[in-house]
């Protein structure tokens, strides 16, 4: 399995609402990062788990709240979002936070009302 | 100054064309450099994976890299449709990626 899966593939929330993005890999990879990333921009970090902990948080509000529960899964959860956070949720993961390359999840594509 | 930055394209070229990407950075300590695909909708795909200076080639794909000139290139022989996409050069830094703006191309028969 060489891959990142990443569900919902779509979804649309409304502002009072709590939601999930989940992603999970069993390629034995120990980090996994959440980027965040706008029409037409490149992906921008938000959360880099190494080993199960959070090490980097890039100053994301707190209406975004990641969860590393095992080494194969990572979550996003969500809470009372505004219009201006939708945008396309991107997984990663790669052996370690040290250099190599970073496979990623199709995303999750987000949408605010 | 950003630490990567990237010519910002568009680009249109015509089937078979070699097409060149570039990307310059700021800090020489940087060693480790990709370049990701990315088709529309779908999470960056990594195509080529350098260390240092020197070049790489993987089939019509070749990455270069200067670190003396702090610069990173990719080259696309033969270009085909099926390479339009968006490609993002990055520098491994620390502990995270770090993305160029991106170049879009677009390969037309």
């Amino acid at each position: 399995d060489t891959e990142v899966t990443q569900t919902p593939k779509h979804l649309v929330m409304g502002m009072t609402n709590k939601k999930s993005l989940k992603c999970e890999q069993h390629m034995g990879h120990r980090a996994m990062y959440w980027y965040k990333q706008k029409a037409k921009k490149p992906p921008e970090l938000m959360f880099v788990y190494s080993y199960e902990k959070l090490s980097i948080n890039e100053s994301v509000p707190s209406r975004f709240s990641p969860e590393c529960p095992n080494s194969s899964l990572l979550n996003l959860h969500l809470h009372a979002l505004q219009p201006e956070d939708s945008a396309l949720y991107l997984c990663a993961s790669s052996f370690t936070t040290g250099a190599g390359g970073y496979t990623f999840g199709s995303g999750t594509r987000l949408t605010v009302v | 100054q950003k630490e990567v930055e990237q010519d910002p394209g568009p680009l249109s070229v015509p089937e078979g064309a070699i097409v060149s990407l570039n990307c310059t950075y700021s800090n020489s300590a940087f060693q480790y450099f990709m370049w990701y695909r990315q088709y529309s909708r779908k999470g960056p795909e990594l195509l080529m994976y350098t260390y240092s200076s020197g070049n790489k080639e993987d089939g019509r794909f070749t990455a270069q890299v200067d670190k003396s000139s702090k610069y990173i290139s990719l080259f696309i022989r033969d270009s085909q449709p099926s390479d339009s996409a968006t490609y993002l050069c990055s520098i491994h830094n620390t502990d995270k990626l770090i993305f160029g703006t991106g170049t879009r191309l677009q390969v037309f028969p």
